[in-house]
């Protein structure tokens, strides 16, 4: 089974510059989430989907980031314009989703893409 | 709200001494119990997972046991090898109503010295 998919690996911007991530969830999985992930600390939930809706953005700063989920499928974030406190990993996660009859579903994660903003 | 705390690092081991990393929740349902795993430049990979009471997930050696009386899920291993080095974090699955998210630690780093 394909694992979740990420892209770039990494990806070095100047502040004030525009970058978006790609992500590719596990075949059939219903929620796909995204996180910001800050050298030496855990993963903070930037926006979750389930199937092409949102169902969590509380922590995206909307003024600056963006994300969508065309078709339920893929995803893509963005961020325009970037500040240096933007530079993180930024992981892909996706899990078969609420509808499952499994107990502890357990979210499967992509490598993350590397931002550093200079 | 839910929350999970976990022990603070730095952890630095020799190799083969025995390992326990301290996590506990506080949850107003009946949550599912998750370790991850974090090797250096890679991922998030689950390590383990338990879905109720008294159950113990186990993988490469690691164990946890679901404590719901301690409202804990501490990990544990009785040798640890140098390839263990990783940040290790604990979360815990939301079960509520249609929207399942998951609820983090902020993650132990574990270095185990030859």
């Amino acid at each position: 089974e394909a694992g979740v998919a990420q892209s770039p690996r990494y990806k070095i911007i100047e502040k004030r510059q525009s970058v978006a991530f790609w992500c590719n969830p596990i075949s059939g999985h219903a929620t796909l989430y995204w996180y910001q992930q800050i050298l030496g600390q855990g993963p903070k939930l930037l926006i979750q989907f389930q199937n092409n809706g949102v169902v969590d953005d509380s922590q995206l700063p909307k003024d600056r980031f963006s994300a969508e989920r065309l078709k339920g499928v893929d995803s893509t974030l963005k961020i325009q314009p970037a500040k240096l406190e933007d530079s993180a990993v930024y992981l892909c996660a996706s899990s078969p989703g609420p509808g499952t009859v499994l107990r502890g579903t357990e979210a499967f994660f992509g490598q993350g893409t590397r931002l550093t903003v200079v | 709200g839910d929350s999970v705390t976990q022990m603070e690092g730095p952890v630095t081991l020799s190799e083969e001494a025995f390992l326990t990393i301290n996590c506990t929740y506080t949850a107003t349902g009946y949550p599912s119990l998750f370790w991850y795993v974090q090797y250096p430049g890679e991922g998030l990979q689950l390590l383990l997972k338990a879905t109720k009471a008294d159950d113990k997930g186990s993988n490469k050696g690691f164990e946890a046991t679901y404590r719901k009386e301690t409202t804990s899920f501490h990990l544990e291993k009785g040798s640890v090898q140098v390839s263990d080095s990783a940040v290790y974090f604990c979360a815990l699955s939301d079960r509520g109503g249609n929207n399942r998210k998951l609820i983090w630690g902020l993650g132990t780093s574990l270095a185990v010295n030859p």
